[in-house]
């Protein structure tokens, strides 16, 4: 069972225009959210995280928004550059993390 | 470097062989995880050590599979008779308990090809 789902396999936004990525959940154990960001030939990066207690984490220009009565998350970054095009994933933690599919987001100049 | 390293990052192997993977991580992390990552999925949890102490496996690591962490510093992962469904990326992470434990930091990562 997919208990971290990224429903969007990619994305594509212009630069400088918001990219608003998304990520849904079912186990309501799940108590840290985080972004990991990879690219090619790389192991996925650490990018932002949201403790359950939170709505809302900010760094630059990262937010993680938490909806936990939807069990939503999403990652909203503004302004999107070039360099943003990666494969984004969302996971949730427990005790370990628990991966999404991914989502490829490309930002085009 | 202070990052995670894995050796080697490319293993080309035949169906049957044994293989083995190592894993580097920060220094002062005493948690270490094993993931898989096949195409178009996110990585998947295999194990997990706390120093040298081997702390959950997941049902997905067969009895094919054995990792060690034996000094609580670098790891090494084999796969015994290596099968072509074997075939995906190995990550490995770090991370430091009392920390953010839920912060792992990846390395690049040893892809397998099982022929």
């Amino acid at each position: 069972d997919q208990q971290v789902k990224q429903n969007s396999p990619s994305l594509s936004v212009q630069e400088g225009r918001i990219s608003i990525l998304n990520c849904d959940y079912t186990n309501s154990m799940f108590d840290y959210f985080l972004w990991y960001k990879k690219y090619p030939a790389e192991g996925p990066t650490f990018l932002i995280s949201i403790s359950s207690i939170k709505d809302k984490n900010e760094d630059g220009r990262f937010t993680v928004f938490l909806n936990k009565s939807a069990k939503h998350l999403s990652l909203h970054i503004v302004p999107s550059q070039p360099g943003d095009s990666a494969v984004y994933f969302c996971a949730a933690s427990a005790d370990k993390l628990v991966f999404g599919a991914g989502t490829i987001l490309r930002v085009k100049s | 470097d202070t990052g995670v390293s894995q050796n080697p990052r490319h293993k080309i192997t035949k169906r049957g062989q044994n293989v083995t993977f190592r894993c580097d991580p920060i220094s002062e992390h005493n948690r270490l995880y094993w993931y898989r990552q096949t195409l178009g999925q996110g990585p998947e949890f295999l194990t997990y050590f706390q120093n040298e102490a081997q702390l959950e496996k997941s049902r997905l690591l067969s009895d094919r599979f054995s990792a060690e962490r034996p000094k609580g510093s670098f790891s090494t992962l084999e796969i015994q008779r290596t099968e072509q469904g074997d075939s995906a990326m190995y990550l490995c992470a770090s991370s430091l308990a009392g920390g953010i434990v839920h912060e792992q930091y990846f390395g690049p990562g040893t892809r397998l090809t099982v022929t």
